[in-house]
């Protein structure tokens, strides 16, 4: 089984700022890492696949880099509707039931 | 443009059973394989079972497996997922979520609301 985790488990981070959210396999996967984000009332939307391919209508200060077992979230001026939870994600394996355990981003 | 849209959640008591609904519509549904992940209040996601795009093939997470029981009808573009023997720890917000495919399987394109499941006595 595939463990994903994910660091911080929270952060605060001023608008403009460059953030970044670390994600760990406990084995390597590739490429096959994918980020969600999770605004509070709205359903999970897909930022990144691929490990940083841009999901279409996704804004461009998002990115995804990373390979193997180390997996990197930025997000390059930060923006107060980023407020949310955002999620790593492995599908390497079949089923891809492994999410990291979420960070919360807070805006100061 | 893709719609997924959940239904089915109500209170229910430890024990009991119930079948949850995802009507879709937006893209063509039987060319994709889909899912049911969850959140439990204060939780991260948890996915939970996913059916191949003609329903030949199923899995399901360790902790539904031979509770659960995923499965669609394409005719009705709509997915399922038959919940029996629930657990308090079963309550969470059912989401389901089309699978991208092509070269990229395992990765959740699109989302529904969610559905939310209580279990309490």
């Amino acid at each position: 089984d595939i463990q994903m985790t994910q660091s911080p488990s929270s952060l605060s981070a001023s608008v403009g700022d460059r953030v970044t959210i670390t994600c760990r396999a406990s084995q390597s996967i590739s490429s096959y890492l994918n980020w969600y984000q999770r605004k509070p009332g709205r359903a999970p939307k897909l930022l990144i696949y691929g490990a940083s391919s841009l999901q279409n209508g996704v804004p461009s200060r998002f990115s995804g880099s990373g390979s193997g077992t180390d997996f990197t979230l930025t997000i390059s001026s930060l923006q107060p509707e980023d407020l949310a939870t955002y999620y790593c994600q492995q599908s390497y394996s079949t089923p891809p039931e492994n999410f990291g355990q979420g960070t919360k981003l807070e805006i100061k | 443009e893709v719609q997924l849209v959940e239904s089915g959640g109500v209170v229910v008591q430890p024990g009991g059973s119930l079948r949850l609904s995802c009507a879709a519509s937006g893209f063509i549904f039987d060319d994709y394989t889909m899912h049911w992940v969850r959140q439990a209040p204060g939780k991260g996601l948890e996915w939970v079972s996913l059916i191949s795009w003609d329903g030949d093939k199923t899995y399901y997470a360790d902790s539904v497996k031979g509770r659960f029981t995923i499965s669609r009808d394409n005719s009705k573009n709509s997915l399922y997922l038959q919940v029996n023997s629930l657990r308090t720890e079963d309550t969470a917000l059912y989401h389901c979520a089309k699978d991208r495919g092509g070269s990229y399987p395992g990765v959740f394109d699109y989302w529904g609301q969610g559905t939310l499941v209580t279990v309490s006595s």
